[in-house]
């Protein structure tokens, strides 16, 4: 069964605060993980990607999984404006062009 | 490098009207995706395809056709119109399929049927 809990917020904070956003699944067979940010009347472009469990870090993003809880998040440290979009998780099991399984999307306010 | 191209941006249909939406990429991408997202409920595969010639269903078919006569096109039909079918539509591409895959996504196009 795919499916991918995405609280849809709106996440409103302040600038420059850590925001942390979070997504549980149920299907243990994902092995791949992904963050898409998303600005508005735009694409989604990838942010952060991390295969099995673990921790990533990239300038202010860090990605974390943990398989064992089924429960993925992204941190954002010094939260910018700039930040302010719709963040998408997303997984996949194995290869084969039909299998990323999207969240619904968390979107996040950055208050100057 | 224009990335992936989705035309038009918008569009108002009338129930029962077909139309073309087009999706052009030109990083020699394989793999070709249509999307649909609609408020409130993430994205969900329609069709995809894996190279030229070759295409299969996704999540959401019901309603919609493609076709991909060449690697850069991928052009997804709706015949007849629903108002289901309002939606922000998205195409996307990659170069493979095999784990981690960076999906490069167009702007999409938001259609609204009335």
């Amino acid at each position: 069964q795919k499916e991918v809990e995405q609280d849809p917020g709106p996440l409103s904070v302040p600038e420059g605060a850590i925001v942390s956003l979070n997504c549980t699944y149920s299907n243990s067979a994902f092995q791949y993980f992904m963050w898409y940010r998303q600005y508005s009347r735009k694409g989604p472009e990838l942010l952060m990607y991390t295969y099995s469990s673990g921790n990533k870090e990239d300038g202010r993003f860090t990605a974390q999984v943990d398989k064992s809880s089924k429960y993925i998040s992204l941190f954002i440290r010094d939260s910018q404006p700039s930040d302010s979009a719709t963040y998408l998780c997303a997984m996949r099991a194995t290869g084969g062009a039909d299998g990323l399984t999207f969240g619904k999307g968390t979107h996040l306010i950055i208050q100057p | 490098n224009a990335g992936v191209t989705q035309t038009p941006k918008f569009r108002i249909l009338k129930i029962g009207q077909s139309m073309t939406l087009q999706c052009a990429q030109d990083m020699n991408h394989n793999y070709m995706y249509w999307y649909r997202q609609d408020p409130g409920m993430g994205l969900k595969l329609i069709y995809y395809s894996v190279g030229a010639g070759i295409t299969d269903k996704g999540e959401v078919p019901n309603g919609y056709n493609v076709s991909r006569s060449t690697t850069e096109y991928f052009p997804l039909r709706l015949e007849l119109a629903a108002p289901s079918q309002t939606s922000v539509y998205f195409c996307a591409s990659s170069y493979s399929s095999g784990g981690g895959e960076k999906l490069f996504f167009g702007s999409g196009t938001q259609l609204s049927v009335l």
